[in-house]
């Protein structure tokens, strides 16, 4: 079947820098693309989501763009705090499904002091 | 308050064992899910109710079998528990209305270890 991947499944970033957290798509039929943070014995936490007719949307510190050509999809952390660090999971909606979330594998990002 | 709501969040069980976990959602949604999440930290569908109707049943052994009383509540009973269920178990619930995915929203789980 289709799959969402991600290719790091480990980030390290200093306090202060930048995060990048990638991830491909398979379904081109999707309608939301949605970014997850999952910290430890917690269930996924909304951070962002963009829907398939757009490529760029911004939100408090984080930026989500999408390439549909390329199937592309990133989460874009400004400044990374440490409680930034989490799993982060893309996830994908294709509303003939009803409404299941498809998720990725999970990048674990770590915010070194 | 908590919006989606699981117990027990911890549950050891021997093999061969049934179990019951509960979810309720106090958001006025219509639709719920079961999760699972593995020990690679993979999230798959299980289940997805709405309006106590059953509209997805990926493939799950029917040793696993979900039940809504009412659209607040969908509770997952797992009869003759085998090794391999041990794993995080998700509740989720969305409204379906509008931005479809923010109004998704996941409990904190539950970690079934099978002995």
């Amino acid at each position: 079947g289709e799959s969402v991947g991600l290719h790091l499944p480990t980030l390290s970033v200093q306090e202060g820098d930048n995060s990048i957290i990638n991830c491909a798509y398979s379904n081109s039929a999707s309608d939301y693309f949605i970014w997850y943070k999952q910290e430890s014995g917690k269930g996924p936490q909304f951070i962002i989501d963009i829907r398939s007719n757009m490529d760029k949307r911004q939100g408090q510190r984080v930026t989500v763009l999408l390439n549909k050509t390329v199937k592309h999809l990133s989460l874009q952390i400004a400044a990374t705090q440490p409680g930034d660090s989490a799993v982060y999971f893309c996830a994908e909606i294709y509303s003939g499904s009803a409404r299941q979330l498809t998720f990725g594998s999970g990048t674990q990002l770590t915010v070194l002091p | 308050d908590t919006a989606v709501s699981q117990t027990p969040k911890y549950l050891v069980t021997q093999m061969g064992n049934d179990k019951s976990i509960k979810c309720e959602q106090n958001l006025g949604h219509d639709t719920m899910y079961w999760y699972k999440q593995d020990s690679k930290k993979f999230l798959k569908i299980m289940f997805s109710y709405n309006n106590k109707e059953l509209i997805i049943n990926e493939t799950v052994p029917n040793r696993f079998s979900p039940k809504s009383p009412d659209k607040a509540h969908l509770n997952l009973h797992i009869n003759s528990l085998e090794l391999g269920d041990s794993a995080v178990y998700f509740c989720a619930s969305s409204d379906g209305q509008g931005a479809i995915s923010a109004g998704y929203t996941f409990g904190s789980g539950t970690r079934l270890t099978v002995v």
